[in-house]
């Protein structure tokens, strides 16, 4: 089943304490990015990879890392968390066309920061 | 900084109703997409517009983009309780912006009573 899994899907930590969440696609899709949303500014783009160690910077890029060493996985990387980073994270994939970008996100996974 | 401003933010109509989604920009896109997204899921494509002027129908869901690639709506035909959900749009911009940065809007929260 073609699918985009997350993991954790939930996930509570301190402020400070370094996290990983691990994204993972099996559709051999180049494409793949990072969102978080939130009530009421909606789902804001973090980072994006277009290929294996291409990587480029979304809308909301500050205090997040990420890394595209394999096709299929992209995991966004928070090295000292903060209490604004409380949010819901999806990521998803996409097989690039011309004109089109057609995402297939994860379940999301809901992380809070104390 | 391309937006995409999407109205209404809140629809509670009752089964059977009409309702239309506005996604509005000043800015043109290569394609605009729509989502749905349920309560603890990712988003799920429905559609892709691509040529100004195009409308795609999806049963009860119909998708028109606008002549200049600024706009687009959704109307759906008798709305059903199972159309509840969050919809919203995205577009991509081919041309001017990034290849693979997708906008999203805020989304609409649809609720349809039985």
């Amino acid at each position: 089943e073609a699918q985009v899994t997350q993991n954790p899907r939930y996930l509570i930590t301190v402020t400070g304490k370094k996290l990983t969440v691990t994204c993972s696609q099996n559709m051999n899709h180049e494409y793949m990015s990072w969102y978080r949303q939130d009530p009421g500014l909606g789902l804001r783009q973090i980072y994006y990879s277009m290929n294996v160690e291409v990587t480029d910077k979304g809308d909301v890029p500050e205090g997040y890392k990420v890394s595209r060493k394999e096709k299929r996985n992209f995991p966004l990387i928070l090295e000292s968390p903060s209490p604004n980073q409380t949010s819901l994270y999806f990521c998803a994939s996409s097989q690039l066309t011309v004109y089109k970008n057609i995402q297939y996100f994860g379940a999301g996974t809901r992380l809070s920061v104390l | 900084t391309q937006l995409l401003e999407q109205s209404p933010q809140f629809l509670s109509i009752q089964e059977g109703e009409n309702l239309t989604v506005y996604c509005n920009s000043s800015s043109v896109f290569s394609s605009l997409q729509w989502y749905r997204q349920e309560p603890g899921e990712g988003p799920v494509l429905l559609v892709t517009v691509v040529t100004g002027g195009e409308v795609k129908k999806l049963k009860r869901l119909t998708f028109q983009f606008g002549d200049a690639r600024k706009d687009s709506s959704l109307h759906i035909t008798a709305a059903q309780p199972g159309d509840t959900g969050l919809y919203l749009c995205a577009g991509a911009d081919f041309y001017g912006g990034s290849q693979g940065n997708l906008i999203f809007g805020k989304g609409t929260k649809l609720s349809v009573k039985p």
